[in-house]
């Protein structure tokens, strides 16, 4: 399967800040997406990054806080704004790959701590 | 590491046992089942997937089962070695939300030497 990285691996921030977390996938996907992982919690889903349009938010998640960017078939970005101690979590983001299986493989995540 | 959590179910094996981790689904809606695995400060590894269509699907090792009466789902891992040792997470997705996953709560496996 493909694999996908993220950068950064992990950050500290300020309250107030905004922070841009950046997804690559080897290989094209078919869709991509980000979900958040609080600590010691499972993981929820944020949103699906649609390339070259909006992104498509869940429930409790909204484009204002949680901006993304997905200018072609094998990178997205999710920008954390304005965060607050709330925000700390694993964020991660996941492709779903061409292949027949359509099996859906996730990134090692990013975690962040905000003070 | 950053997925232990008090309020985690937890399973204790001996190597060379067999596990059972179980989970419960929420929507009779879903159509497609998945088992990740996922150790500390990595991301979930896939395991093994079940369509709604089936009820048994083996891979190496591992066989999952889905009893769609009681939205039920299970994991049994044979052998079970140290190196399982991880949280498990069951998803389920598909019917009108392609791509799009629900997970469970997770399960801690530990398995001892």
């Amino acid at each position: 399967s493909a694999v996908i990285s993220q950068k950064p691996s992990r950050d500290i921030c300020q309250r107030g800040t905004s922070l841009t977390i950046q997804c690559q996938v080897d290989s094209q996907v078919t869709m991509m997406f980000w979900y958040r992982q609080q600590p010691g919690q499972s993981l929820t889903l944020i949103a699906t990054a649609n390339q070259g349009s909006e992104a498509t938010y869940e429930s409790g998640f909204v484009i204002d806080k949680f901006p993304i960017s997905r200018p072609n078939l094998t990178f997205s970005t999710l920008t954390v704004s304005n965060m607050s101690p709330e925000d700390s979590s694993i964020y991660l983001c996941s492709g779903i790959g061409t292949g027949d299986d359509n099996e859906q493989f996730f990134g090692p995540g990013t975690r962040l701590t905000v003070l | 590491g950053e997925n232990v959590g008090l309020h985690l179910p937890t399973l204790s094996v001996q190597e060379g046992d067999n596990s059972i981790i179980n989970c419960a689904y929420s929507n009779s809606a879903s159509d497609y089942f998945i088992w990740y695995k996922q150790e500390s400060g990595k991301g979930p590894q896939f395991i093994i997937d079940i369509r709604s269509n089936m009820d048994k699907r083996q891979g190496q090792r591992v066989t999952v089962l889905l009893n769609k009466t009681v939205k039920h789902l299970s994991l049994q891992i044979a052998a079970t070695q140290p190196g399982d040792s991880a949280v498990y997470f069951c998803a389920e997705g598909g019917g009108t939300s392609y791509g799009k996953l629900t997970f469970g709560q997770g399960t801690i496996l530990t398995v001892h030497p």
